[in-house]
């Protein structure tokens, strides 16, 4: 399966644990994408790639936050001192860049997380 | 922020019905609209990536259209089967990024 992968699948923390995701892209999409998904709301834009550049940043992500793409490939991101309000899925997209306007993400399985 | 919404927010379709629902989104500063079907326990999966007003796309028993003056699409299931049973998330693109909507819940009953 050559589609993008998310590890792990599932999650559970004390409050205040560090934890980090990662996220394996199609091998040669150009742009990670991390987005956010909690209970009754379509998922939430937190940060982009374009190779290991990262370009932007939501508001939503706080200083506890932070994503990695070293190589341009895999990519992690880490959530430090959790709360219980950072519980949510975590999902990962790819694409490659193009310029019709026509660029298709492609999703990973999701992290779902839950802190207690 | 695009503010992008879909409604209903669920349906439960019979199955062999047909069935459709909408997503609304700001008409200026159009850039491309996506739906995705998203199972429980899988990953979201791309069907449409639209961008020309007036645009219709197809696959399978699946299609969509787009009004991007009124700022509007519809999807559309023919012949619902259980097997079409998921959320379907409508997102604007933002510079790359997406702006989702809520999601429409479709339950399709034998």
């Amino acid at each position: 399966d050559t589609g993008v992968s998310q590890d792990p699948r599932h999650k559970i923390t004390k409050r205040g644990q560090n934890v980090t995701f990662r996220c394996d892209p199609i091998s040669e999409h150009n742009r990670l994408y991390w987005y956010r998904q909690t209970l009754g709301q379509g998922p939430e834009f937190l940060t982009y790639f374009q190779n290991e550049a990262q370009l932007e940043k939501s508001r939503l992500l706080s200083d506890r936050f932070s994503a990695e793409r070293p190589k341009g490939s895999f990519s992690t991101l880490e959530i430090q001192r959790t709360e219980q309000g950072d519980s949510a899925m975590y999902l990962c997209a790819s694409s490659y860049e193009n310029t019709d306007l026509q660029e298709t993400q492609y999703f990973g399985p999701g992290t779902r997380l839950l802190v207690l | 922020i695009l503010n992008v919404e879909q409604s209903p927010q669920s349906l439960h379709v019979q199955e062999g019905d047909s069935t459709n629902f909408t997503c609304s989104f700001p008409s200026s500063n159009f850039y491309a609209l996506h739906w995705y079907r998203w199972e429980t326990a899988k990953s979201p999966e791309a069907l449409f990536v639209m961008t020309l007003n007036g645009d219709e796309k197809k696959k399978g028993r699946i299609s969509a259209t787009l009004n991007t003056k009124e700022g509007y699409s519809y999807l559309y299931i023919k012949g619902s089967q259980p097997e079409d049973s998921a959320t379907y998330l409508c997102a604007a693109a933002n510079w790359g990024k997406l702006q989702f909507g809520a999601g429409t819940q479709v339950v399709v009953t034998p």
